[in-house]
């Protein structure tokens, strides 16, 4: 069965470094979107991508945050300067088709950011 | 602000009881209503999804919805050691930007 994959799963940075995180989508899908879940709390929408745009995003997704498809199958999230509170499970998801709901998107395992 | 609200729990049955999960949200222009199952340090994985008032039933999962109440639940029959996790409720609107809850730790014990 096709699957969401992230790498790295963990990631320890110091503060004010530079991450990526990487996914790839289920090649068929076209639309892919990043979460993060801080320890113990809800998961968080940051933003969704289609056709080399962001469609939407969210108050979190500030100018810290960017996210590209740099080639045909990567799908990354880059965070300029971290901060301590940008720790966190940060998920990816992708959906086939156009502007799928929760219902169509399939959630990658996550990657494990620690900010220190 | 959009809130999605869920008792942290622990919820506590025994196996083979039914457990009963609780979600109330406050947009009322909600749409769509869905429930996930985390395991510790994984990802969400979906469970059920309903769109209207009234029960949606697969397997030993049932979802209620009652939009007047702003109100969705989740049932689970015959509860089992491995349904032992944190059900997430996630509400979305037109915009299809989803609010979770927080999550309902449910413990089955044999």
């Amino acid at each position: 069965e096709p699957e969401v994959t992230q790498t790295p799963s963990h990631q320890v940075t110091q503060m004010g470094q530079e991450v990526i995180l990487r996914c790839v989508p289920i090649s068929n899908h076209l639309y892919f979107y990043w979460y993060r879940q801080i320890l113990g709390q809800k998961v968080e929408f940051l933003v969704s991508f289609y056709n080399n745009e962001i469609s939407e995003k969210s108050e979190i997704f500030d100018d810290q945050f960017s996210v590209e498809r740099p080639d045909g199958s990567n799908f990354t999230l880059k965070i300029r300067s971290t901060k301590l509170e940008d720790s966190a499970m940060y998920f990816c998801a992708s959906s086939e088709g156009q502007r799928g709901g929760l219902e169509t998107q399939y959630f990658g395992p996550g990657t494990r950011l620690l900010v220190l | 602000q959009k809130e999605v609200e869920q008792n942290s729990g622990p919820l506590s049955v025994p196996e083979g009881a039914i457990a009963s999960l609780n979600c109330t949200y406050s947009d009322r222009g909600s749409q769509s209503f869905f429930w996930y199952r985390q395991y510790s340090g994984k990802s969400p994985e979906l469970i059920m999804f309903i769109y209207s008032n009234g029960d949606k039933e697969d397997g030993r999962f049932t979802a209620q919805l009652n939009k007047a109440s702003q109100y969705v639940s989740l049932l689970i029959r015959d509860s089992q050691p491995s349904d032992s996790a944190t059900y997430l409720c996630a509400v979305s609107g037109g915009s299809y930007i989803p609010t979770f809850g927080r999550g309902t730790s449910l413990i089955v014990h044999p």
